[in-house]
C-alpha cells in the first residue's frame, strides 16, 4: 500500500522554464510534507517543506504548493537549471512519527540546456 | 562541521549470509534513523534510534536489527540475507525525535548487492 505516490517516473524540461513535479498521499493523519532532491552516488538533500496548516511555501527559485482536500502536492521550480537535473522524492511525516518519512517512488527531472 | 558518513561504500554478500553496515551522525545529532532504498523506489523506512534505543520501526521482519552506540552512531545488521534485501542503504541523523519533524541529514548511503 503505497501511502505517497510520484506517478511521474521522469520529467524533462527545457532550462529557464517551469518544472512541474506532483506528489499524492493517501493517508489524513499526514500533517508535514518535504521534496528531497538526490544526485547520484549522494544521499537525498533536503529542498523544501510545507505544513499542512498551509498551502504554499516559497524558498528563492521553489514553491511548494498543498492541496488538503485533493491530497496533493507539488514542487514548482522557475526557472528551471541544469543543475536541476536530479530525482526528487516527496516524502511525508505525521505529528507522532516525528522524523519517520514515507517516501515517495521519485521523479527523475532532466533539465536539457 | 563533519556530516553523516557510512562505511563501506559497497558490498557484496551471498544469500543466506549477515551483514552489518556502519553510520556516524553529525555532530551534535542524537537520533539515527535507516532507510532502504530498491532501485528505481522511494527510500523506505527500516527504524530509528534514538539515545539509543529503538525508537520506531517500519514494516521489516526481525532479521533487520540495528545498535546506536554512546557516540550516537550506529549499525544496521541483516541477517540471513536474501536476493531483496539487496539495495541502497541510507541512514539519517538529526536531533531529537518523536513529535514533530526535525531537519535529518542523509548519509551517501552503502550499495548492497545479495548473489
Amino acid at each position: 500500500d503505497q501511502q505517497v505516490k510520484q506517478n511521474s517516473p521522469s520529467l524533462s524540461v527545457q532550462e529557464g522554464r517551469i518544472s512541474i513535479l506532483n506528489c499524492d498521499y493517501t493517508n489524513s493523519m499526514f500533517d508535514y510534507f518535504l521534496w528531497y532532491k538526490k544526485y547520484p552516488a549522494e544521499g537525498p538533500t533536503f529542498l523544501i517543506s510545507i505544513s499542512s496548516i498551509k498551502d504554499k511555501n516559497e524558498d528563492g527559485r521553489f514553491t511548494v504548493f498543498l492541496n488538503k482536500s485533493a491530497k496533493h502536492l507539488s514542487l514548482h521550480i522557475v526557472p528551471s537549471q541544469p543543475g536541476d537535473s536530479a530525482v526528487y522524492f516527496c516524502a511525508a511525516s505525521h505529528n507522532n512519527a516525528g522524523n519517520m518519512l514515507t517516501f515517495g517512488g521519485g521523479t527523475r527531472l532532466m533539465v536539457k540546456p | 562541521e563533519t556530516g553523516v558518513t557510512q562505511s563501506p561504500t559497497h558490498l557484496i554478500k551471498t544469500r543466506g549470509q549477515q551483514v552489518t553496515l556502519r553510520c556516524s551522525s553529525q555532530s551534535g545529532h542524537n537520533t539515527v534513523s535507516w532507510y532502504q532504498q530498491a532501485l528505481g523506489q522511494g527510500p523506505q523506512f527500516i527504524f530509528q534510534y534514538y539515545r539509543e534505543e529503538e525508537n520506531g520501526r517500519g514494516n521489516f521482519p526481525p532479521r533487520f536489527s540495528g545498535l546506536q552506540f554512546p557516540n550516537y552512531s550506529s549499525e544496521l545488521n541483516v541477517n540471513a540475507l536474501e536476493l531483496d534485501d539487496s539495495a541502497l542503504y541510507l541512514c539519517a541523523s538529526s536531533f531529537g525525535a518523536g513529535g514533530s519533524y526535525n531537519e535529518q541529514f542523509f548519509g551517501p548511503g552503502t550499495r548492497l548487492t545479495v548473489l
